[in-house]
């Protein structure tokens, strides 16, 4: 029974267009986070939330808008699609605090072209 | 702003040979520190942390991973390397005392482990 699910696992699509992705916890934990690793495999914090409540929105273009319509669920959408938006987006979940490792899911690759 | 450094972009063992990874970090006050190995086309998995009392932390997989204050190292460590250990290695930081504070990792060390 998968920890940390996201759907779908590969996107590819035009620039311009949006899509979403879909992040599940079965875990309880109440904080859920988006990440996104570029080609250099990088790892930066995009979003946070902790029990449906953003907590945490680094530097990232408006066209991305996370959602939260329950603490075992965060999605990402993103509008209008650039190349630079190419990588893959993990969504992890947190629990026990500040001192609980995050579980992460198997990532979705996105690919613009 | 906290921050992680891991200085190797990769490093190369010989399995059964011995291996260190390196990681420095900085931040303001005490850390919790992580360590995360990730494999070809996988999320990222845990291996081991600190939060407080022993410096060496033992974790998953044979891992453990020596906490120095006075170097700010968390370095990860392994007696014995297996072929299966080539991956790629984050550690990451979280500060002490910073609520919903998220982990910062570290830009990553391949580790290849060659028969």
């Amino acid at each position: 029974d998968t920890a940390v699910s996201q759907t779908p696992k590969y996107l590819v699509t035009q620039m311009g267009n949006d899509k979403s992705i879909k992040c599940e916890q079965n875990l309880g934990h109440d904080t859920m986070y988006w990440y996104k690793q570029d080609s250099k495999k990088f790892l930066k914090i995009m979003f946070s939330y902790n029990n449906k409540e953003l907590i945490i929105n680094e530097t990232v273009p408006n066209r991305f808008s996370p959602k939260s319509p329950d603490k075992a669920h965060l999605n990402l959408h993103i509008n209008s699609l650039e190349l630079g938006d190419s990588a893959v987006y993990f969504c992890a979940s947190g629990g026990q605090g500040e001192t609980g490792e995050l579980f992460f899911g198997e990532g979705s690759r996105l690919t613009v072209l | 702003a906290q921050s992680v450094a891991q200085p190797e972009d990769q490093v190369n063992v010989a399995e059964g040979n011995p291996l260190t990874v390196k990681c420095t970090y900085s931040v303001s006050g005490n850390p919790y520190l992580f360590w995360y190995v990730q494999y070809p086309n996988r999320g990222l998995q845990f291996l081991l942390k600190y939060i407080t009392g022993d410096n060496l932390v033992k974790g998953s997989y044979g891992f453990e991973a020596e906490f120095n204050k006075s170097q700010t190292s968390f370095h990860l460590k392994k007696p014995s390397a297996l072929v299966s250990d080539s991956a790629l290695y984050f550690c990451a930081v979280r500060p002490i005392g910073r609520g919903y504070s998220t982990l910062t990792f570290g830009k990553g060390t391949m580790l290849l482990v060659s028969p």
